[in-house]
């Protein structure tokens, strides 16, 4: 079975932009969290969805979103790209809220 | 809010011997779960071992076991017969379960070199 995934690897934005990264958990599993990974701390959480509704949100900025899918994909999005922003954005899926999260290879956004 | 103290930033070992890897935490919540994660030089981030905290008994997966003392409110990691593929950084975490939203708490991490 494949993992989580997330596209794309690699993502090189100008300050102001805006920027779409996007998950795809492991079949049968309806739960995505995000996270923000800064170059030598742990994952930092941005948002958990389940059933497609938002349930909880991490101390970050309004200028990060996010939405879930039927398929139970999902994406995050970042506007107006602050330097701050640059990072590894790991997304992680777990059969039910409550469970052990599985994560994806990640996006590494630089930030220019 | 939960809290999570990894106290050691990098650790070395050499192959075959055995590593303990530390981490405190501190929650308020009765029920709650602890993890380790690895986090390879590639990345990704691999579930290592779990741990529900109403079990006394510590959880055992192969060569990785966990020391879990409520009380201390301590969650550390052995790692033993340390093996070249264990290099990594150690992520400890801990999640409550409340109205089915699992927010994890992460250390900030012990990067762990096993030496030849």
């Amino acid at each position: 079975d494949a993992g989580v995934t997330q596209s794309p690897t690699h993502l090189i934005k100008t300050r102001g932009q805006h920027v779409t990264l996007r998950c795809s958990p492991i079949s049968g599993h309806k739960s995505v969290s995000w996270y923000q990974q800064v170059l030598g701390q742990g994952p930092q959480f941005i948002f958990q969805y389940y059933e497609k509704e938002e349930r909880g949100r991490g101390n970050f900025p309004d200028r990060f979103s996010a939405r879930q899918f039927p398929n139970y994909s999902s994406e995050l999005n970042v506007n107006a790209l602050l330097l701050g922003d640059s990072a590894l954005y790991l997304c992680a899926s777990s059969p039910m809220s409550r469970d052990e999260q599985y994560f994806g290879p990640g996006t590494r956004l630089t930030v220019t | 809010a939960q809290t999570v103290t990894q106290s050691q930033p990098e650790m070395s070992v050499q192959e075959a011997e055995t590593v303990t890897l530390s981490c405190t935490y501190d929650t308020s919540e009765s029920n709650y779960y602890l993890f380790w994660y690895k986090q390879p030089p590639s990345r990704q981030m691999i579930l290592v071992i779990r741990q529900e905290a109403y079990k006394q008994q510590n959880a055992t997966e192969n060569r990785f076991s966990v020391n879990f003392q409520k009380a201390a409110k301590s969650f550390s990691l052995k790692i033993s017969d340390s093996q070249l593929g264990d290099t990594a950084m150690y992520f400890c975490a801990v999640t409550t379960a409340l109205n089915n939203f699992n927010k994890f708490y992460f250390g900030s991490g012990t990067k762990l070199n096993v030496k030849p």
